[in-house]
Formats: structure tokens, C-alpha cells, sequence
């Protein structure tokens, strides 16, 4: 595609539901990256993947956080038994390769209630 | 000490002039710099980035380097109201080069 794409846009969930962010990335880009960015704060690394393997998944904050990436291509976040401190803006970006140039996707807005 | 220091600000310039924007890092090893520019509302966009000692210009922007020293900072001259907007420094590793990290980021406002 021309661009990094995540779905949903928004999404507002209950405390306690789990919910599964999607990333598209630009075609034939083989890292893929999670940010997080809570409202007025910096990007917080969550994880990246370079084809489908995670070499760094430090940056997921509990076990109730994963990812996966399959194919090389599309990827998902999961998150689990969903807290309010969850809520946030969840940016997917990716690069043609690790350490060069990643542009983000638009960004999931996650409202916990 | 967060890894990845920006000055807070907001920063307030008149249209026309320079803005400097600061960033210090703490972990000796990194290898790579990094500028975004982001909208409110928008995700970040790469302005600029710099892996040597020196100076790297673009444009209205250069980005100065000094590894000694440990800083990094962005220079916008001829300053514009479309450049009003949070400007993120971002580092990363020799050993670890797909994972950034980001500072807070310091806001910009361009007043006509």
C-alpha cells in the first residue's frame, strides 16, 4: 500500500475486554515497530519485528500485551484484559529494513472506560 | 534520567526567526539521530536525520550533532506559522537499531 495502515481508527472498550490492534505496512518493508503515545508524552517502544520474528519485545509493559507478525507482512497487537492506564494512541510504523528511515501509520486511539 | 531529554517548553517565536530545539542523550553508544515533526492529532513525519559529528542541513533545518557532548539539537530558520508543532528527538543503538528512543518532545508555536 502507499502508506502504513491501522485499524481501527478508534476504538473504545470496556475495562476488562481484550482488544486486537492491526498494522498494514508499506509493501515489501521487512521491520515493523509498536509505539505507544499516551496523551502530551513521547513514543513509548512497545516492540519491532524484522520479518516475522521479534528480536526486541522489551518494551511490551505485562504479559498482558503481545504481538505478532505473520506472513512478513500484516501484524497484530493484542492487548488483554484491558486497564484504563491502557488508554492511548498505539502507532505502528515500519522501514525497509532495520535502522533505515520508518514512517508511521495514522495511529490506533485506544479509550479504555 | 530519562534516556532522552528535550527541553519542555512550549518555545514561542515570531514568524521570520531561528528556533532551537535541544536534545541530550545519555548512552554513549548510540549510533543513529533522529527529528520528528508532529502535528496535533497526527503521527510523527521524519524532518531529519544524522549519524555524524557536525552539522547536516536541509532546507530551513540543520541538525547539529556532538557526540563529545552528548546533544543533539535542530535548528529552523526563517521560522514559519506551518512549522508551529511538537518536535520529537528520537536515538538508537549500535547494538539495538530497531528500537528508538523517543523524548517528550518540546512544542513549538510560530506566531505570525
Amino acid at each position: 500500500g502507499a502508506g502504513v495502515s491501522q485499524s481501527p481508527s478508534n476504538k473504545v472498550t470496556e475495562k476488562g475486554k481484550d482488544v486486537e490492534l492491526r498494522c498494514d505496512p508499506i509493501s515489501g518493508h521487512t521491520a515493523l515497530y509498536w509505539y505507544r503515545q499516551s496523551l502530551g508524552q513521547g513514543l513509548e517502544f512497545l516492540i519491532y519485528f524484522q520479518g516475522n520474528s521479534a528480536p526486541d519485545k522489551s518494551g511490551l509493559p505485562s504479559d498482558r500485551f503481545s504481538a505478532e507478525r505473520t506472513g512478513g507482512s500484516v501484524s497484530t497487537l493484542t492487548i488483554q484484559r484491558t486497564q484504563q492506564e491502557d488508554s492511548a494512541v498505539y502507532l505502528c510504523a515500519s522501514s525497509q529494513d532495520v535502522g533505515n528511515t520508518i514512517y508511521f501509520g495514522e495511529g490506533s486511539w485506544l479509550t479504555v472506560v | 534520567q530519562k534516556e532522552v531529554e528535550q527541553n519542555s517548553g512550549p518555545l514561542s517565536v515570531p514568524e521570520g526567526a531561528i528556533a532551537s530545539l535541544n536534545c541530550t542523550y545519555s548512552d554513549r553508544v548510540s549510533q543513529s539521530f533522529f527529528w520528528y515533526r508532529q502535528y496535533s492529532g497526527k503521527s510523527p513525519e521524519l524532518i531529519m536525520s544524522i549519524y555524524s559529528n557536525g552539522d547536516k542541513e536541509d532546507g530551513r533545518f540543520t541538525a547539529q550533532l556532538n557526540k563529545a557532548s552528548q546533544y543533539v539539537s535542530l535548528l529552523i530558520r526563517d521560522s514559519q506559522p506551518s512549522d508551529s508543532a511538537t518536535y520529537l528527538c528520537a536515538v538508537s543503538y549500535w547494538t539495538n537499531a530497531g528500537k528508538s528512543t523517543f523524548g517528550d518532545g518540546t512544542t513549538l508555536t510560530v506566531k505570525p
